[in-house]
Order: C-alpha cells, then sequence, then structure tokens
C-alpha cells in the first residue's frame, strides 16, 4: 500500500533562517506531488505541484521554493524565512487526477 | 478561476443530531471533480468522497451521504446521528478534471462539534 511520510512534524525557525521540509512517498511510482499550506484558522492552498523529476508548477508566487531530486522525493525550501510563512504545510500525493492522499503536516512557526 | 464557498464556519450539536454541512462551488469547467475532507485536531486531513460532475447521484456510506446537485452548483455533507468522534474541520474541495493531476480548491473548512 502507498504511504506518504513527511518531517518534520514541528519546527519553530527565527526569521531570515533557511527552511527545508520533506515528503516522500512509497509503494507507488510516478506520482503527482504537492505541497499546499493552511493558515490558522483557513482553507488549505496550493503552493506547488509537480508532476514529474524536475517538473514543478508554482500556484502563488511567494518567499518559498520547491524541488523533486527524485520521483518520490519533494521538497519545500526557502532561503530566508519571513513572519508570514508561519503555517501548517501539508503535502499530498494522487496518481493522476484522483483523490489526494496528505501527510501528517508540518507545523512552522517563524518567530 | 475556481472557488468553493462553505458558509457555516462553526456547527455545534448534541451527539444523534443530524447535521449538514454546506458546500457550494464556482467553476468555469464543465468537468471537475469534487471532495470532502475531514481534518482531525491531529491535522492530518482525511479522504471521504470524490463525485465527479457528470455523476449526480446521491452517495451514502454508513452515517455518511452527500448530496451533490448541479443545477444549484452544491455538495452538502449529512452526517446522521452524529457522534462526539465526528467533530472535526470539514472541508470541501474542487478540482478540474485532467490529466495534470488534482490541484485542489479548498474552501474555509466547517468546524463541527458534536457535544456528549
Amino acid at each position: 500500500s502507498q504511504t506518504i511520510h513527511q518531517w518534520p512534524a514541528t519546527l519553530v525557525q527565527p526569521v531570515g533562517s533557511p527552511l527545508s521540509l520533506e515528503c516522500t512517498v512509497e509503494g507507488t511510482s510516478n506520482p503527482n506531488l504537492y505541497w499546499y499550506r493552511q493558515a490558522a484558522g483557513r482553507g488549505l492552498q496550493l503552493l506547488f505541484y509537480s508532476i514529474g523529476i524536475d517538473q514543478i508548477s508554482s500556484e502563488v508566487p511567494q518567499n518559498l521554493s520547491a524541488s523533486r531530486p527524485q520521483d518520490r522525493q519533494f521538497i519545500l525550501s526557502s532561503k530566508k524565512l519571513l513572519l508570514s510563512d508561519s503555517g501548517f504545510y501539508l503535502c499530498a500525493w494522487t496518481f493522476g487526477a484522483t483523490e489526494a492522499f496528505f501527510g501528517q503536516g508540518t507545523r512552522l512557526t517563524v518567530v | 478561476a475556481q472557488k468553493v464557498t462553505q458558509a457555516q464556519t462553526e456547527i455545534s450539536v448534541v451527539e444523534k443530531e443530524d447535521v449538514t454541512l454546506d458546500c457550494v462551488y464556482e467553476t468555469r469547467d464543465t468537468t471537475y471533480y469534487l471532495f470532502w475532507y475531514k481534518q482531525p485536531p491531529s491535522g492530518e486531513l482525511v479522504f471521504l468522497i470524490r463525485r465527479n460532475s457528470f455523476d449526480e447521484q446521491n452517495e451514502i456510506s454508513g452515517r455518511y451521504s452527500w448530496n451533490f446537485q448541479k443545477s444549484t452548483s452544491s455538495f452538502n455533507f449529512t452526517i446522521t446521528a452524529s457522534q462526539v468522534v465526528d467533530s472535526a474541520v470539514y472541508f470541501c474541495a474542487l478540482s478540474p478534471r485532467g490529466t495534470s493531476g488534482s490541484r485542489l480548491t479548498f474552501g474555509e473548512g466547517t468546524q463541527l462539534t458534536v457535544n456528549p
């Protein structure tokens, strides 16, 4: 069966520090991968999605970037965090245009 | 542009009551998918249902049922005989139907609290 792993679960980072969140999927090949962000008390917003290695689409201009160095690995990064980057980050995968399955999420607090 | 509206920010019911969560969507796509997800306090999103835009049959799964009405662009979710374990945030979402993956547009969510 397919599983998705996301880490770390929580993270507290100072303003201006770099960020790297990692997500991996097991049990499937060539998944579509996604990064969503949920601000406190709000719905989820799609940040990036990828249909293949090194194929990244950005949905919202921002201080973040994404990379997919391997088929089942998706990384969310920032060179310098802003206070507004705080939120709950969720990685997800689909196989084609189907329902998305989400990781456990990373709660990021920028201080 | 796509949009999903969940007008009910919070709902509070007593256990065993029936509760309906409303969802209204906007899209220019002729084919699309609609979804409901549950987010318990742990934060992980749990998939509940996917509905194709061309399939307007209502669906029932145990205590859960969904009413899709294309004419009113609504996809409502009813929990029958609610239980405390149903307490969570529920999200309605929309995705264009195509080969480029499932890019979900979420509503703002409805916080459901079921009291014993």
